[in-house]
């Protein structure tokens, strides 16, 4: 197993500009989800989803979009980039809401 | 809202030494709390997962005990090797959801 996959690896942005980050798994974790790692400030929950066609916001969703059409896949959609946005974020996914949870290598995003 | 704490926030010693490494939450109503390994630039790898009704686990060398009605957890990692050099991230599970709250880490140095 792959396990957790995420890409790119590392992108630059302009303010403004959009882009998509991939997730994939393939577990077949019906739980999914996004956060952003910021210094000094640990991890924070960006989106999650529990299932196929059903996602929910985290602690900080605003600015990006999310939407899962099938088990493997949870892409996070960035509208319009911002400076604020620059971070590093890890995609992670878990068999049941309670089981141990598997995180993706992660992107880094710097915005100018 | 889960508030998560970690101390020390840094920590070094020279191999040999056993480290704790201690983790402290507000919310005491948690399913599980995990304990992640984060190397520079990597992605976060799960090392042990400790159930609410569980008062220890333990994997090798690294042993994690559960207080959780006074919202504490620490890992102990017994005689202590450079490859042990990482952050060390707590995470309590408060919902069925799989949203995790980070701490913000304790960076452990370990000098041959």
């Amino acid at each position: 197993n792959a396990g957790v996959t995420q890409t790119p690896k590392f992108q630059v942005l302009k303010t403004g500009q959009s882009m998509t980050l991939q997730c994939a798994q393939d577990m077949n974790h019906e739980y999914m989800s996004w956060y952003r790692q910021d210094p000094g400030m640990g991890l924070r929950l960006i989106h999650y989803s529990v299932g196929a066609g059903i996602t929910d916001q985290g602690e900080v969703p605003n600015g990006y979009n999310v939407s899962r059409s099938t088990t493997e896949d949870f892409p996070l959609r960035l509208l319009s980039a911002a400076p604020s946005q620059t971070s590093v974020y890890f995609c992670a996914s878990t068999g049941s809401g309670v089981e141990t949870q598997y995180f993706g290598p992660g992107t880094r995003l710097l915005v100018l | 809202k889960q508030e998560v704490t970690q101390i020390p926030a840094a920590l070094s010693v020279p191999e040999g030494e056993n480290l704790v490494l201690n983790c402290s939450f507000t919310d005491s109503a948690i399913y599980n709390l995990q304990w992640f390994r984060q190397d520079p630039g990597k992605g976060l790898t799960s090392l042990l997962l400790i159930q609410s009704s569980q008062r220890e686990q333990t994997s090798g060398r690294l042993n994690a005990s559960l207080d959780k009605s006074s919202g504490r957890s620490t890992l102990y990692i017994a005689a202590s090797q450079p490859g042990d050099s990482a952050t060390y991230l707590c995470a309590p599970l408060t919902d069925s959801w799989g949203k995790l709250q980070f701490g913000a880490g304790t960076q452990v140095v370990v000098t041959p």
